[in-house]
């Protein structure tokens, strides 16, 4: 089964500075890959996801932008980090016959 | 689009208690996904249904894909404090499509 690699688990920013958050994925090749956002004991807002390399699109418009340079990496991006930036940002990847969704570990980002 | 409501929002019960939760869509979903997160983690899958009418069980977990194919149910037996946290289900209406999340289920156990 395929996993998602995702770093760093937290990470402290203060406003206005850049943002870069990877996420990498095993045990799968050309998966569709999620970038969600959850604020505290919410549900999941999709942000970004990308069906190939190269090839991103996008839910909602926002400060941040997505990247995917390979097949099995996928990235989340801001130049200059907003206070509403703050949030759980989880990647996700599915593929395969099953189709079923897998999460990586999550990112707590907190912009001060 | 595709929306799925999710209910209860929350729930708080006793230790040994059983637990029933569910998600309705006002569309057709041909797989069900449930998903289970802990604080401070990512979402794991629980249980996937493919077929209408499917009942699966993981544990002291059971789900059930509605005969509709607008709903599923998850119930969880004899609760316990490890159980608690936030329970998502998703529903995809046909292969290749995106998952539609519902809003959540916030489980409180006390012991």
């Amino acid at each position: 089964s395929q996993t998602i690699h995702q770093w760093p688990a937290t990470l402290v920013q203060p406003v206005g500075s850049p943002l870069s958050l990877e996420c990498t994925v095993e045990g799968t090749s050309n998966p569709n890959l999620y970038w969600y956002r959850q604020a505290a004991g919410r549900g999941l807002q999709l942000l970004f996801y990308s069906v190939g390399i190269g090839q991103i699109s996008s839910e909602v418009p926002q400060n941040l932008s997505a990247s995917r340079p390979q097949d099995r990496q996928f990235i989340l991006s801001s130049k200059k980090l907003l206070l509403s930036d703050s949030g759980f940002y989880l990647c996700a990847g599915d593929g395969g016959v099953t189709e079923k969704l897998f999460f990586g570990s999550g990112t707590q980002l907190s912009v001060l | 689009g595709q929306q799925l409501n999710q209910s209860p929002q929350s729930m708080f019960i006793q230790e040994g208690e059983d637990v029933s939760m569910n998600c309705t869509s006002s569309s057709i979903f041909n797989t069900w996904l449930w998903y289970k997160q802990d604080p401070g983690e990512g979402p794991v899958l629980l249980i996937a249904l493919y077929k209408a009418g499917e009942l699966t069980s993981n544990g002291r977990l059971t789900a059930q894909f509605g005969i509709t194919r607008k709903d599923s149910f998850l119930n969880i037996s004899a609760s316990i404090p490890s159980d608690v946290g936030i329970y998502f289900c998703a529903g995809r209406p046909n292969a290749g499509n995106m998952l539609t999340f519902g809003g959540g289920t916030r489980l409180m156990v006390k012991p």
